[in-house]
């Protein structure tokens, strides 16, 4: 019931496209859902982040999409550059816990 | 970045010699937290702390111990390395705010255990 389910574990997508990355969850006291955004040699690095009051969140290129009743979330990156390749995680956290559960990572390539 | 450094960066070793791996951080946050990351795996938690000499275990802590003496500082050790442990370690902190509590990550230090 811990665990966060993401997929696919690795995407190509040509320069110009859409790429999407799916998670899900079980836990129903998660009530924040992050995506890390981390390059080769660097640390993970907050992307874009939502909490269940609503149903979607843009930032940019980027776009998180929630869907509470399936237990579902999803990031979108909209006009995908090749500056955009990199390992993408997924996270989901439960009010006073201060603890991340994470998904496995997507490996997105971006075609020039 | 958060103020958060690691260090070594990069570390070699032997099967059964001990490892220390340190976490520095400059803004006072309560939280630490200890992470390894490896393919497949994702971001697993093997330790966390919540203050000053306040510890606990993650979903991944067998043969590794942590210490927190100080604010600033979170230390990971490696009684005896294992050829099972070689990974990238990321330390953590979690920024606290009115709506919202936000981890941010160190650079990492990759650990290799011959």
């Amino acid at each position: 019931q811990q665990q966060v389910k993401q997929s696919p574990q690795s995407l190509i997508v040509q320069k110009g496209g859409i790429s999407i990355i799916n998670c899900a969850y079980e836990n129903t006291a998660f009530d924040y859902f992050p995506w890390y955004q981390q390059f080769p040699g660097k640390g993970p690095a907050l992307l874009i982040a939502i909490r269940p009051d609503v149903s979607e969140k843009k930032e940019g290129r980027f776009t998180i999409s929630f869907n509470k009743s399936a237990k579902q979330f999803s990031l979108h990156i909209m006009d995908s550059q090749p500056g955009d390749s990199a390992t993408y995680f997924c996270a989901a956290s439960a009010s006073g816990t201060y603890k991340y559960i994470f998904g496995t990572g997507t490996r997105l390539k971006v075609l020039a | 970045d958060a103020g958060i450094t690691q260090s070594p960066r990069h570390k070699v070793t032997e099967t059964g010699t001990p490892v220390t791996l340190r976490c520095h951080q400059t803004e006072n946050h309560r939280y630490m937290y200890w992470y390894r990351q490896d393919p497949g795996h994702g971001l697993r938690l093997i330790h966390y702390s919540y203050g000053v000499k306040d510890t606990d275990k993650g979903e991944v802590s067998d043969g590794y111990s942590v210490s927190r003496s100080k604010t600033e500082d979170f230390l990971l050790t490696l009684e005896s390395a294992t050829s099972s442990q070689t990974s990238v370690y990321f330390c953590a902190i979690t920024s606290t705010g009115a709506r919202t509590d936000t981890q941010y990550f160190g650079p990492g230090t990759r650990l290799t255990v011959l």
